[in-house]
């Protein structure tokens, strides 16, 4: 079955550091998601990823989508104490599917 | 209305007890999915109901048993759980199509005892 892995596992940083997590399928998929979880919280939608070799951007965050559409990343520029939780990817593997598989999440800590 | 709403929040039960989780939308989505969610691990999913018909069912097991009255509600019956079944239980729904993003709902918390 569909198999999506993330690192790291967990990360701690100084707050005005970068941050990256890094998302890998076994499979190629047809889109990728990323959604963040507070914790206590739920997932929140963040971004979809849809086209080969994609990059997008929302303010601090940059997202990208790797050509083989079996990997992707989430950059975090300059982290505040406001990007604490965990960060998944989500993938599904057919177009139009609605099976989506989360990633194993990367928690993010930011020390003030 | 943007919201997924669950209840109950928190819930208890022992192994013998039937209950129903329920989940609520009216942002006019026509997916509706059920995730169950362990300490620290990502969502499993568990459930896709597509134009309130059960879609996808990822061989979970026959004490949980979903249901979809309308394309608002969707339902988890709960019954003869064991104490692993332990775990915060995610409703989300979507557009249809399986190109958009999921608004989750805050959870369920679930423990069996």
């Amino acid at each position: 079955g569909q198999q999506v892995m993330q690192i790291p596992q967990y990360q701690h940083v100084q707050e005005g550091e970068d941050f990256t997590t890094y998302c890998n399928s076994s499979t190629t998929l047809s889109n990728i998601q990323w959604y963040k979880q507070r914790p206590g919280g739920h997932p929140v939608f963040l971004i979809q990823l849809v086209k080969s070799g994609e990059v997008k951007k929302q303010k601090r965050l940059t997202f990208q989508f790797g050509e083989a559409k079996k990997n992707s990343s989430l950059h975090i520029t300059a982290t505040q104490t406001t990007d604490v939780g965990t960060y998944f990817c989500a993938g599904r593997e057919q177009t139009g599917a609605n099976n989506l598989f989360f990633g194993t999440g990367t928690r993010l800590t930011v020390i003030p | 209305d943007t919201e997924v709403t669950q209840t109950p929040k928190h819930l208890v039960m022992g192994m013998t007890n039937k209950k129903s989780l329920k989940c609520e939308q009216h942002m006019g989505h026509r997916a509706m999915y059920w995730y169950k969610q362990k300490a620290k691990k990502p969502p499993e999913l568990m459930f896709v109901y597509s134009y309130e018909k059960l879609s996808i069912n990822e061989s979970v097991p026959s004490r949980f048993s979903p249901e979809c009255p309308n394309s608002s509600l969707l339902n988890l019956h709960l019954h003869a759980l064991q104490p692993e079944d332990s775990a915060l239980y995610l409703c989300a729904s979507s557009r249809d199509g399986g190109n958009y993003g999921y608004t989750f709902g805050s959870g369920t918390r679930l423990t069996v005892v």
